[in-house]
């Protein structure tokens, strides 16, 4: 059984503050880690698909970094904005079967 | 729109009736998922579909829960005897096959609720 786990479970920041989330996955038969944001009432979206070892990836103001030796990624969002506030989903992919196993997210609320 | 598309948008059925939902992915995404997901928890994987080929099948899923992808485009998720447990949030979501690094594309979802 595949464990993918995610913290905080969720995390209240105002305005401009930097805030990070964990995800952390098996360490064995790693293909892919994935990160997607989920707004209410919309669809989840892809953030990064992450495949080597100490890969950095950014976009905008997130940032995403993947050790795949201990089996972590860490999520970072500078300077935070309301728009921001959403659910952040971790998905591992395992390499002998290429689907996809979500953590439980990180409801992230940022006050304005 | 070329995206992932679902149908319904929400589905309220009494315990006891099938239900059956649409996912109709991105033309040309050889890969297919069908996911669960309940309030608080991220969503519960529960069948991959590569073309029309049934890959993998959540052990979770019981033998009420079919789906088919017939002809390798859209997929169809139903559920026999439904119970109040199967209340849930369902998401499509489609990937080419172009390789591992590949992002998955969601559709909106298709709400149920059990009565």
């Amino acid at each position: 059984i595949l464990n993918v786990e995610q913290s905080p479970q969720s995390l209240h920041v105002q305005e401009g503050d930097s805030t990070n989330f964990t995800c952390s996955f098996p360490s064995s038969n790693f293909y892919a880690l994935h990160w997607y944001r989920w707004e209410t009432a919309k669809s989840p979206e892809a953030l990064f698909v992450m495949t080597l070892n100490g890969d950095e990836k950014k976009k905008g103001r997130i940032s995403a970094t993947l050790n795949t030796k201990e089996g972590y990624s860490y999520l970072y969002i500078k300077g935070s904005q309301p728009e921001d506030s959403a659910t952040y989903l971790c998905a591992f992919e395992d390499y002998n079967n290429n689907d996809m196993r979500f953590g439980a997210g990180t409801r992230l609320t940022v006050k304005p | 729109d070329t995206g992932v598309s679902q149908d319904p948008r929400h589905k309220i059925t009494k315990r006891g009736q099938n239900v059956t939902f649409r996912c109709d992915p991105i033309s040309e995404h050889n890969r297919l998922y069908w996911y669960r997901q309940t309030l608080g928890q991220g969503p519960e994987f529960l069948t991959y579909f590569q073309n029309e080929a049934q890959l993998e099948k959540s052990r979770l899923l019981s033998d009420r829960f079919s789906a088919e992808r017939p002809k390798g485009s859209f997929s169809t998720l139903e559920i026999q005897r439904t119970e109040q447990g199967d209340s849930a949030m369902y998401l499509c979501a489609s990937r080419p096959d172009q390789g591992y690094n590949t992002e998955a594309f969601f559709g909106q979802g298709t709400r149920l609720t059990v009565v």
